[in-house]
């Protein structure tokens, strides 16, 4: 069974510019969740998709936005980059709430 | 409060040796609760999950939870340098099953 993809592997962006990024959850699993991580703040939760519709969302800048299609694949997509937003950008995937949720490689976005 | 607290670390314990990682939660709903260990540069694997009072093992790894005193924690035994990462606690809330609350995580390096 495969697990969560996510693409791309790593970006490098300017600031100004809009990034969107992808993620593939395992075969049968609706819900996907976004994190990003830095040194300074840990893990920190974006929002979580569950049939299309967002069910969950953490407390970053309308900068940063998801939505995710009827074969459960997700994106993100972050407007207008800042230096701040480079970090590692996680996608989870779970198939029923509360369950376990497994984790994609990430995507590693540096904003210069 | 933070949500999910960890000892700060880092830990260092000699190979054979067993390493005692601790977690506290500050919301009385959490339901369900996660272990995950982080490889430098890497994303985050799950190694244990669990759901109700008491202990759970797997190999080496036993993940104890305790709901009145609103911790859980992870006793890796006979630790092996290849045990040395980053354990991130994490735990789910019965109004936000869709969302994982992490820890900052704690640093454990095994020597031979």
């Amino acid at each position: 069974k495969a697990g969560v993809t996510q693409t791309p592997r790593y970006l490098i962006k300017t600031r100004g510019q809009q990034v969107t990024l992808s993620c593939s959850p395992i075969s049968g699993h609706r819900s996907v969740s976004w994190y990003q991580q830095t040194p300074g703040q840990g893990l920190q939760f974006l929002f979580e998709y569950f049939s299309e519709t967002q069910r969950n969302k953490g407390n970053f800048p309308g900068r940063f936005s998801g939505r995710q299609f009827s074969n459960s694949r997700s994106e993100m997509n972050v407007s207008t980059l800042e230096l701040g937003d480079s970090a590692l950008y996680l996608c989870a995937s779970r198939g029923q709430e509360g369950s376990e949720a497994f984790f994609g490689q990430g995507t590693r976005l540096t904003v210069v | 409060q933070k949500e999910v607290e960890q000892n700060s670390g880092p830990l260092s314990v000699p190979e054979g040796a067993i390493a005692s990682l601790n977690c506290t939660y500050s919301d009385r709903g959490s339901q369900s609760f996660f272990w995950y260990r982080q490889y430098s540069g890497k994303s985050p694997e799950l190694i244990m999950f669990i759901y109700s009072n008491g202990d759970k093992e797997d190999g080496r790894f036993t993940a104890q939870l305790n709901k009145a005193s609103q911790y859980v924690s992870l006793l890796i035994r006979d630790s092996q340098p290849s045990d040395s990462a980053t354990y991130l606690c994490a735990v789910t809330r019965g109004s936000t099953l869709g969302r994982l609350y992490f820890g900052r995580g704690t640093q454990l390096t095994v020597w031979p």
